[in-house]
């Protein structure tokens, strides 16, 4: 049981580029989401997902896209990289009924 | 709309003293609160959290927090704190709405010292 996995761990783009990263769970949650976390600003909810094929905008989703085509994966992109975009991305998901998210080890991007 | 303010950005504390990190929430509802803490470079791990009940509520690593409905917090606590606690630390508000994503902190940095 592997929890909540990121792929990349780390990647550099340079700006205009595209990239997708990759959120699986293996706990067959019905809930996912994606974060970035800046210094001093917390977590900021990018998009959400609150089951397969459904996809939902949070607080900051100007610049991302994202699908969930398959309940266990959650695909973050970025078709056109900022260096505004530089960050490090979380994904968390929880199942239904249980408000806990549990979180993957986080992807760190750097857009030059 | 739901918030989440913690007024220290940052605390030091001696190792072996107490702690109390404050969180306060702005919430139209009953709130499910959560404690979670980041080691350096990690994920996010859940330290506590609180849907109901008794308003005092353990979790790991000797943490506990209490919920103060009149006072709108959900401070956290540690009597005697380790180097190993040294990380950050995020307070998040839910709703029973099955729908509403929590709402994080900006988080506070402890630094512990000999």
């Amino acid at each position: 049981n592997a929890g909540v996995t990121q792929t990349p761990k780390f990647r550099v783009l340079k700006t205009g580029q595209s990239m997708t990263l990759l959120c699986a769970q293996d706990m067959n949650h019905e809930y996912m989401y994606w974060y970035r976390q800046d210094p001093g600003m917390g977590l900021r909810l990018i998009h959400y997902s609150v089951g397969e094929g459904t996809t939902a905008k949070g607080e900051v989703p100007d610049g991302y896209n994202v699908s969930r085509l398959k309940k266990q994966n959650f695909l973050l992109g970025l078709e056109s990289a900022a260096p505004s975009q530089t960050s490090v991305y979380f994904c968390a998901s929880r199942a239904y009924g249980d408000f806990t998210q549990y979180f993957g080890p986080g992807t760190r991007l750097l857009v030059l | 709309a739901q918030s989440v303010t913690q007024p220290d950005i940052h605390i030091t504390v001696s190792e072996g003293a107490s702690l109390e990190l404050r969180c306060n929430y702005s919430y139209g509802a009953t709130p499910y609160l959560f404690w979670y803490v980041q080691s350096p470079g990690q994920g996010l791990q859940l330290l506590l959290k609180y849907f109901s009940g008794d308003t005092l509520v353990q979790g790991i690593k000797g943490f506990e927090a209490e919920f103060k409905r009149s006072q709108s917090s959900f401070n956290l606590r540690k009597p005697s704190v380790h180097w190993s606690d040294a990380a950050e630390y995020f307070c998040a508000v839910g709703g029973p709405s099955g729908n509403t994503p929590l709402v994080f902190g900006k988080g506070t940095r402890l630094s512990v010292i000999a």
